[in-house]
């Protein structure tokens, strides 16, 4: 099956540092990734989408300029957290497409936690 | 806009034993997918059955399979003979093609299988 690494697993930054986390389609080419986050015990809330070689679509509330979205190949989609402050502190995954039809299967990373002291 | 309620928070199942989670849906859009979603300890999320709605058949991955049921938008999740590696959190998602592909995803529901 597809394989969707991601890298760190977790991170523990100093507040104020940007944190960068990567997301990798390992066997298949992903035009299309979302990264998610997720906060204990509840469900993945949509953070953006992102296509490759154009800018990524965020929802409603998530800060663009905080959240640095990048898709430059299509094996590799980067997430940046900007200038992190503690309230970011959470559980970030990602998910790739692995076709071109939007109803195609998503795969998803094994996550990243993210600690901000 | 679609949304997706699971009004389980928390079930448990004997070993071996059958379960079956809840999932209902809201949409105007008649064509589209939904998927069950499993969530582990380990947080690792793993795709354990998808169903397209033009597709009347209930879909089934060996000891999963759903009860789809278009009309009353509900979306039910049977897993049989319990085994306790099936513990983990089970997300019930709705997909629009049109939209991206974007996932819509339930509260969850944490399943203890217990021996």
């Amino acid at each position: 099956g597809a394989v969707v690494s991601q890298h760190p697993s977790r991170v523990i930054c100093k507040s104020g540092t940007s944190v960068k986390i990567e997301c990798r389609s390992l066997d298949f080419q992903a035009t299309t990734m979302f990264w998610y986050r997720q906060f204990p015990k509840q469900s993945l809330m949509l953070m953006a989408t992102s296509n490759e070689g154009s800018k990524a679509t965020y929802e409603q509330g998530v800060e663009k300029d905080k959240f640095l979205i990048n898709h430059a190949s299509l094996t590799l989609s980067t997430l940046t957290v900007t200038s992190a402050h503690p309230e970011d502190s959470s559980f970030y995954i990602c998910s790739a497409r692995e076709g071109q039809d939007t109803g195609d299967t998503q795969y998803f990373g094994p996550g990243t936690r993210l600690t901000v002291l | 806009a679609q949304t997706v309620t699971q009004s389980q928070p928390e079930m448990s199942v004997q070993e071996a034993e059958t379960v079956t989670l809840s999932c209902t849906y809201d949409t105007s859009e008649s064509n589209y997918y939904l998927f069950w979603y499993k969530q582990p300890p380990s947080r690792q999320m793993i795709l354990v059955i998808r169903q397209e709605a033009y597709k009347q058949q209930n879909a089934t991955e060996n000891r999963f399979s759903v009860n789809f049921q278009k009309a009353a938008k509900s979306f039910s999740l049977k897993i049989s003979d319990s085994q306790l590696g099936d513990t983990a959190m089970y997300f019930c998602a709705f997909m629009k093609p049109s939209n991206t592909g974007k996932l819509i995803f339930g509260q969850g529901t944490t399943l203890q299988v217990k021996p």
